[in-house]
């Protein structure tokens, strides 16, 4: 069965340092993948996406991931991060079955000045 | 622009009572979801619906039923409201049935819900 694992359930950064959001997903296939993104008091919104074209998949505000079937990785990154950054992010995986999205448990993204 | 709502930000409601949940779309998507948000617990699919008066249960649908006689509204329903029943519900569409694992999902702001 189709599983997804947010390997960080908190990660803090000072501003300006990277950002790794770590997501490991478990499929007898290649899927498609996705990062979403909740601000707070805000709805989510769509990140990034892969589906099987270039593995390294750049999406809004900087963040970038990139596909590792070997590892059966899709880690979240950004260079320097930014106050606004601070949210909750989930990484998800299709459900083979009958196409609904299985849901990792999210990561906090915290932001020190 | 893509535009989901939900009928309500906040709604505090009584153990047994009977609650509804709306959701209403405008961009013409076949696909319309509810999920509940629980922390450390991701998003949890309740029902899914592909088309008109079409419903899938997804992994919690104990408790709850769905109405989808309009492609555009998607209705939520508590029958008997429970203390465990507190939770953020989100509703999302999609633009087309068969392909609800590969495309962007749309999602509304959440009904913040308090049983007491």
């Amino acid at each position: 069965a189709q599983s997804v694992t947010q390997l960080d359930s908190h990660v803090s950064v000072s501003e300006g340092t990277p950002v790794l959001l770590r997501c490991n997903y478990s499929s007898s296939y290649s899927p498609s993948l996705f990062w979403y993104v909740q601000h707070p008091n805000k709805g989510l919104q769509l990140l990034l996406k892969y589906t099987s074209a270039a593995t390294l998949v750049k999406g809004i505000n900087g963040f970038e991931a990139e596909f590792k079937k070997s590892e059966t990785s899709f880690h979240l990154t950004k260079p320097s991060a930014h106050m606004s950054d601070a949210a909750e992010y989930f990484c998800v995986v299709p459900r083979r079955s009958n196409y609904q999205l299985i849901w990792g448990a999210g990561t906090k993204l915290i932001i020190k000045p | 622009d893509v535009k989901v709502t939900q009928s309500s930000r906040y709604l505090v409601k009584r153990t047994g009572e009977k609650v509804f949940l709306e959701c209403v779309q405008d961009m013409d998507h076949e696909n319309m979801f509810w999920y509940r948000q629980d922390p450390g617990l991701g998003l949890r699919l309740i029902y899914f619906s592909y088309d008109v008066k079409m419903k899938e249960k997804g992994d919690i649908p104990e408790g709850y039923s769905v109405s989808r006689e309009k492609k555009e509204r998607f209705s939520l329903i508590l029958e008997s409201a429970s203390t465990n029943q507190t939770s953020m519900y989100l509703c999302a569409s999609s633009l087309t049935r068969g392909l609800a694992g590969k495309e962007t999902q749309y999602f509304g702001p959440g009904t913040r819900l308090l049983v007491l």
